[in-house]
């Protein structure tokens, strides 16, 4: 089985700190996903990454950044972090192909005071 | 635009009732479609997929789904629902513009309650 690793479950951070979220994947899988989701939204998709130190910016990358160093491992930085960040943020990862379905981690709900 | 709507926001039914959570979808040439559950405190889970072929799909759990073409629709189906159904489902459909990527569109979601 697919196993998506959210370093964090529940996290609480104060307005303008350096907030990093943490996703790790054992399947060798090329690439990964940032979503977050809201009541009524669904998931909106932040960042993707296609490969090592290769990333795309997704619907709404605003106050956003990630990094790719190793495959496995996908990092979300939330630069200054504001209160309408406060959200539940999903990890995926897939297989590299446009039929592939994504395979995802179980959140991090974050708040932000 | 391309875009997936989910026009229920909570599907009620009996246990042991057939259940059917709908799903319309629009996207530039043939659409590459999926349905996901997330249960509480959970991450998604994929169910099932349409790439091409036949249009009735088979998925986890007991799910299916069908795809209709000239209505745009994947509706999400199961013959006798359980209690332990009861989640949210998502529906959402590739984005064809993400070149060779499998970038997803997702609509909004619909919670699914199944009562004894």
């Amino acid at each position: 089985d697919v196993k998506v690793t959210q370093s964090s479950r529940y996290l609480v951070k104060r307005t303008g700190e350096k907030v990093f979220l943490e996703c790790v994947q054992d399947m060798d899988h090329e690439n990964m996903f940032w979503y977050r989701q809201d009541p009524g939204l669904g998931l909106r998709l932040i960042y993707f990454s296609y490969d090592v130190k290769m990333k795309e910016k997704g619907d709404i990358p605003e106050g956003y950044s990630v990094s790719r160093e190793k495959k496995e491992r996908f990092s979300l930085i939330l630069e200054s972090a504001s209160t309408n960040q406060t959200s539940m943020y999903l990890c995926a990862s897939s297989r590299q192909g446009e039929r592939q379905p994504q395979h995802f981690g179980d959140g991090t709900r974050l708040s932000i005071l | 635009a391309q875009s997936v709507a989910q026009p229920e926001d909570q599907v009620n039914v009996a246990e042991g009732n057939p259940l059917t959570v709908k799903c319309t979808y629009s996207v530039s040439g043939n659409p590459y479609l999926f349905w996901y559950v997330q249960y509480p405190n959970r991450g998604l889970q994929f169910l099932l997929k349409y790439i091409t072929g036949d249009n009735l799909v088979k998925g986890s759990y007991g799910f299916e789904a069908e795809f209709n073409k000239s209505q745009t629709s994947f509706h999400l189906k199961k013959p006798s629902a359980l209690v332990s159904d009861s989640a949210l489902y998502f529906c959402a459909v590739r984005d064809s513009f993400s070149g060779g990527y499998n970038k997803l569109i997702f609509g909004a979601g619909t919670r699914l309650a199944v009562h004894p």
